[in-house]
């Protein structure tokens, strides 16, 4: 099934803002928006963000999500160390009738 | 608090099979769909099939539709992957995750290999 595109790494400085992005069509970002998840190595990835916006309690407010087309992006602001992270976009595709993902993105925080 | 908790991980044979659980609490079990959702070492997340919460619909990857079956009991709070005809490429961790991806659990490594 084909996926989400996301760049495989972005670099920036701390404190400053990092913005990821998720390509996918019509069917699945550009339908109902993307999920976004963060992973920590060793550990389970952690939702952020589901169908653009919408954060779970506990998630800061320093991250936001949006979506343009069939472009989903996810802003980090004021970037921290513990930011440091792979970040997976995911949506559901209805002509698949699939759950896709990105290939996951590695933020490194310079 | 929502915990769940996967096991019946291992190391199998190639067409071998395995039976994966999840056991949930800390939520209404029977009202949430549920997904199980993979990744193979140093890779990345690979959807692997839904469940919802009435047991219909289920969806599954084209990567293990036919081997793979999901299920569940809502009366044990449990979820289930049965494995069949296990290949090389099935090796991962395998994660039991409600739906919308909002809780995850640690994971159950399978490896297959001979």
């Amino acid at each position: 099934q084909a996926g989400l595109t996301q760049p495989p790494s972005v670099s920036k400085g701390l404190r400053q803002t990092a913005t990821l992005t998720c390509t996918g069509n019509s069917n699945n970002v550009g339908d109902q928006g993307a999920a976004w998840l963060q992973q920590h190595q060793g550990h389970p990835p952690k939702l952020l963000s589901y169908r653009n916006n919408n954060r779970p309690s506990g998630i800061s407010e320093r991250l936001s999500a949006s979506r343009s087309g069939n472009t989903a992006s996810l802003t980090i602001t004021g970037l921290q160390p513990e930011d440091e992270a792979d970040y997976y976009c995911s949506a559901w595709d209805r002509s698949l009738n699939a759950w896709v993902f990105g290939g996951g993105t590695k933020l490194t925080v310079l | 608090e929502v915990q769940l908790v996967e096991s019946g991980g291992g190391l199998i044979q190639p067409g071998g099979s395995l039976r994966l659980s999840c056991g949930a609490s800390g939520f209404t079990f029977s009202s949430y769909a549920m997904k199980w959702v993979r990744q193979a070492p140093g890779k990345g997340l690979e959807w692997v099939s839904y469940i919802n919460s009435s047991n219909i619909p289920i969806h599954y990857a084209d990567s293990v539709k036919g081997r793979f079956t999901t299920s569940r009991d809502n009366a044990k709070n449990s979820l289930f992957l049965q494995m069949n005809s296990l290949r090389d490429e099935d090796t991962a961790v395998y994660y039991c995750v409600t739906d919308l991806f909002a809780d995850w659990g640690q994971g159950t490594l399978v490896t297959v290999s001979s």
